[in-house]
């Protein structure tokens, strides 16, 4: 089946410095990569969509100037958070769907998710 | 606007049935998917339904109504393992999901 890497898994940072997660397809070309994080005990909240070559569509509210994404490949998109403050201390998790539409929903496929935290 | 509805919690005992309903009200639709969900894990894909009616996977089923905007995932002979959030999200016109908050689930012995 088509896996999703996320690296770092687990990430603690200092208040104002930056982290970068890295999402990649191992087995399969994503022409699309979405990003999403989740509070506790909440429902998944999509950040952005990446198309790799192009740049990401963020949704309402996410700050694109602090979630910086870039999808340079069909098989890695990465996410930097910058001058991480606590408050950005979630579970990020991205998802990648293959190249072919026709099945669309189990095309997507999440990756493991990383835990940060901005003490 | 768009809107997915599920029970916040449901519990139920070892060896027994469950059913989780989830209605939607989505611009469009493309497909409604049921997700398993770990705490601290990322989900898991459980089923896709597009069309109307039942769809079985061993011990768990996923039934389809388009004209209601209404779908469950039943759970059969349950087992401690299947402790987990359950989140049911939808496909807009867009192809972008729309997520419900999820179902956590607690099974008893």
């Amino acid at each position: 089946g088509a896996v999703v890497s996320q690296h770092p898994s687990r990430v603690i940072c200092k208040s104002g410095t930056s982290v970068k997660i890295e999402c990649r397809s191992l087995d399969f070309q994503a022409t699309t990569m979405f990003w999403y994080r989740q509070f506790p005990k909440k429902s998944l909240m999509l950040m952005a969509t990446s198309n790799e070559g192009s740049k990401a569509t963020y949704e309402q509210g996410v700050e694109k100037d602090k979630f910086l994404i870039n999808h340079a490949s069909l098989t890695l998109s990465t996410l930097t958070v910058t001058s991480a403050h606590p408050e950005d201390s979630s579970f990020y998790i991205c998802s990648a769907r293959a190249l072919s539409p026709g099945l669309a929903g189990t095309e997507q496929y999440f990756g493991p998710g990383t835990r940060l935290t901005v003490t | 606007g768009q809107n997915i509805d599920q029970p916040t919690e449901m519990t139920a005992t070892e060896g027994a049935i469950v059913q989780i309903n989830c209605t939607y009200q989505t611009s469009g639709f493309n497909g409604l998917f049921w997700y398993q969900q770990h705490a601290g894990e990322a989900p898991t894909f459980l089923s896709y339904n597009v069309l109307d009616g039942l769809e079985e996977k061993g011990r768990f089923s996923s039934f389809l109504s388009r004209s209601k905007g209404y779908s469950y995932l039943l759970l059969k002979e349950l087992q401690m393992k299947d402790s987990a959030s359950y989140l049911c999200a939808v496909m807009d016109s867009n192809y972008q999901l729309i997520w419900g908050a999820g179902t956590k689930l607690i099974i008893k012995p």
